[in-house]
């Protein structure tokens, strides 16, 4: 029978480019901010966090940028390399859950 | 590093049976999590789990679910009945102190019902 998947945005780079994955948050209760990564068969895995009175967070070659007007995300990844391969997801925690709420993923794909 | 251990990795069942998911926490933690991810999907959230109860569940986690903390180590999700639709990767989490950034999930069990 025919199968039908949900096609994930797909982001593809160069190895050495810089790579900037974007995300729409929808409540604008949120205020904390996580970004996974998951690689293919493994569980998604913490990179970085945001709390929503800051608009800039950098981690290791990792940079988390929040708009709060426009409930907008971003994750910058600097001089992404192969092993960054990956989809990334960004979730939300609306306002006193510590549970997160994760969002649709992008696949980025890093060529060498 | 501490890792969160998730077995079986795939689990092939026929609709209308019980299958146990296993996962062993890291050993210090005391928050415990299932997800779920249907392929090519987004990752939903099930249920969680605090001093021996569960301390919030989503709508996804019906009367067909349960969890258990049997013994001091292993944390297991039950789907008493399985159905076509509950095909998907089960991911078990855990973290020290329920705040996600301490998250730990482990590789996931891929259960397939047929």
């Amino acid at each position: 029978g025919e199968s039908v998947g949900l096609h994930l945005p797909t982001l593809s780079v160069q190895e050495g480019d810089n790579s900037i994955i974007n995300c729409a948050y929808s409540n604008s209760a949120s205020d904390y901010f996580i970004w996974y990564k998951q690689e293919s068969g493994k569980g998604p895995q913490f990179i970085i966090d945001i709390r929503s009175n800051m608009d800039k967070r950098q981690g290791q070659r990792v940079t988390v940028l929040l708009n709060k007007t426009v409930k907008h995300l971003s994750l910058q990844i600097a001089a992404t390399q192969p092993g960054d391969s990956a989809v990334y997801f960004c979730a939300e925690n609306p306002g006193g859950s510590y549970i997160p709420t994760f969002g649709r993923g992008t696949s980025l794909i890093v060529h060498p | 590093e501490p890792e969160v251990t998730q077995t079986p990795s795939h689990q092939v069942t026929q609709m209308g049976q019980e299958v146990i998911l296993r996962c062993v926490p890291i050993s210090n933690h005391l928050y415990f999590y299932w997800y779920r991810q249907i392929l090519g999907q987004k990752v939903e959230f099930l249920v969680s789990f605090y001093n021996n109860e569960i301390s919030e569940k989503s709508e996804i986690f019906d009367d067909q679910f349960s969890v258990e903390r049997p013994d001091g180590s292993n944390f297991t999700l039950k789907i008493r009945s399985t159905k076509l639709e509950d095909s998907a990767m089960y991911f078990c989490a855990s973290s020290a102190t329920g705040i996600n950034y301490g998250y730990t999930f482990g590789s996931g069990t891929r259960l397939t019902v047929v």
